[in-house]
């Protein structure tokens, strides 16, 4: 079976930076993506870690570590914009399981 | 288009009635995924085609349900003598490649059975 958790939403002030967590027990697992869906809109790729440790992209960062079913999405310099739904997502060959998605407020 | 398109955006039908959801796939795209997505819930896979064949039918509710995909592009989602527990936002993707790769969402369809 799969499981994955998130908090279900997190408020922070514009600037600042938040961190999203995410634990997984899935019966496969290749990667991990985090995506980023506005509201009424389509979820959009933000990140997939493969292998253990952190991946830097401009202001998000992701961290995943296998042995512990874990993996946060680092949000820095929170923007306006930024407040969205993030989805975190287990691959198992082609399949993508995702969690609740944790409904992030930047707030000003 | 660039993207991933799904018609209608919008549908409310009511409820014993026949819906079919179309998405058009990133033109190339081999893979195509069909999810739904309930408020508060996360995604729930549906269906995964790879070309015309679809390899995965495990995550359709019911046999109300069913999905075709013609041409290794479009497909379509069919529900059939809907009900009010239908009421979801329809999500298509489609990626480049077999295997866990990067999916590409269209901007799904919300539908409403009343």
């Amino acid at each position: 079976g799969q499981n994955i958790d998130q908090p279900t939403e997190m408020t922070a002030t514009e600037g600042a930076i938040v961190q999203i967590n995410c634990t997984y027990q899935t019966s496969g697992f290749n990667g991990l993506f985090w995506y980023q869906q506005h509201a009424g809109e389509a979820p959009t790729f933000l990140s997939y870690n493969v292998l253990d440790g952190l991946e830097e992209k401009g202001r998000f960062s992701s961290f995943l570590s296998r042995s512990k079913g874990y993996s946060y999405l680092l949000l820095k310099e929170l923007q306006m914009k930024d407040s969205a739904s993030y989805l975190c997502a287990v691959s198992n060959d082609y399949k993508l399981s995702f969690g609740a998605g944790t409904t992030v407020t930047v707030r000003a | 288009g660039a993207g991933v398109s799904q018609s209608p955006s919008n549908k409310v039908t009511e409820k014993g009635k026949d819906v079919e959801l179309r998405c058009d796939p990133i033109s190339g795209h081999t893979a195509l995924y069909w999810y739904r997505q309930s408020l508060g819930q996360g995604l729930e896979f549906l269906i995964y085609f790879q070309g015309n064949s679809a390899p995965d039918k495990s995550g359709l509710p019911s046999d109300r349900f069913s999905a075709e995909r013609t041409g290794g592009s479009v497909s379509t989602l069919t529900i059939q003598r809907t009900q009010q527990e239908d009421s979801a936002v329809y999500l298509c993707a489609s990626s480049g490649r077999q295997g866990a790769s990067e999916q590409y969402f269209g901007p799904g369809t919300r539908l409403t059975v009343t």
